[in-house]
């Protein structure tokens, strides 16, 4: 069964350093993976996700992810931080594009200025 | 970009009264929509596919005669929680598998969520 961890609950940034989430999965096969984004009391919004080629994956607010088969990860970077993305992150893997998608715990990030 | 609305957004009812959620795909046909629920510091988990015109797909463990899934056209699905209970409180959220454009892939986009309190 695929599964996901994100060892860090909570982290905590200033305002304008870099981020990196950490995010771990277990799948089988090519994994589809994804990095969500929920400010309190939201519903989820795509961030970015890898479904194949290359493993260096740009999204949207600046964010982007790499894909390390090695060391089945797939981290969420951003080098400057801004205060507006204090939120909650989800790292997803899924099987097969979105069917049976399974999302990890999730990281809390708090922004500090 | 695609939009997915819930309805309502929160509700409070009495235990043992029934509760109906809304989920719409407003610009475009969704032929797959899911559902997943999360608990407070938790994450999202999922609880059924629901595939337009067909019985939803329950996950191990989630009660489909406690939560029926209808959805009956490409832009609507609702999910009933019967008899509510305390223990069914929870923020439920939709999510609509949006059409795959040429030479692109699926997207899913996700619902706003709504949080269901049961007294």
């Amino acid at each position: 069964a695929q599964s996901v961890t994100q060892p860090d609950i909570h982290i905590t940034v200033s305002e304008g350093a870099s981020l990196e989430l950490r995010c771990n999965y277990s799948y089988g096969a090519t994994p589809y993976l994804f990095w969500y984004v929920q400010s309190p009391g939201q519903g989820l919004q795509l961030l970015l996700k890898y479904f194949s080629g290359d493993t260096l994956v740009q999204g949207i607010k600046g964010f982007e992810a790499e894909f390390k088969r090695s060391q089945s990860s797939f981290n969420l970077r951003k080098p400057s931080v801004h205060w507006s993305d204090a939120a909650e992150y989800f790292c997803a893997v899924g099987a097969g594009g979105y069917q049976k998608v399974t999302f990890g715990t999730g990281t809390k990030l708090q922004v500090i200025p | 970009g695609a939009v997915v609305s819930q309805h309502p957004s929160w509700v409070i009812c009495k235990s043992g009264t029934s509760v109906k959620i809304e989920c719409r795909s407003l610009d475009f046909q969704a032929t797959t929509m899911f559902w997943y629920r999360q608990f407070p510091k938790q994450s999202l988990m999922l609880m059924a596919t629901s595939n337009e015109g067909s019985k939803a797909t329950y996950e191990q463990g989630v009660e489909k005669d406690k939560f029926l899934i209808n959805h009956a056209s490409l832009t609507l699905s609702t999910l009933t929680v019967t008899s509510a209970h305390p223990e069914d409180s929870s923020f439920y959220i939709c999510s609509a598998r949006a059409p795959r454009l040429a030479g692109g892939t699926d997207t899913q986009y996700f619902g706003p969520g709504t949080r269901l309190t049961v007294l």
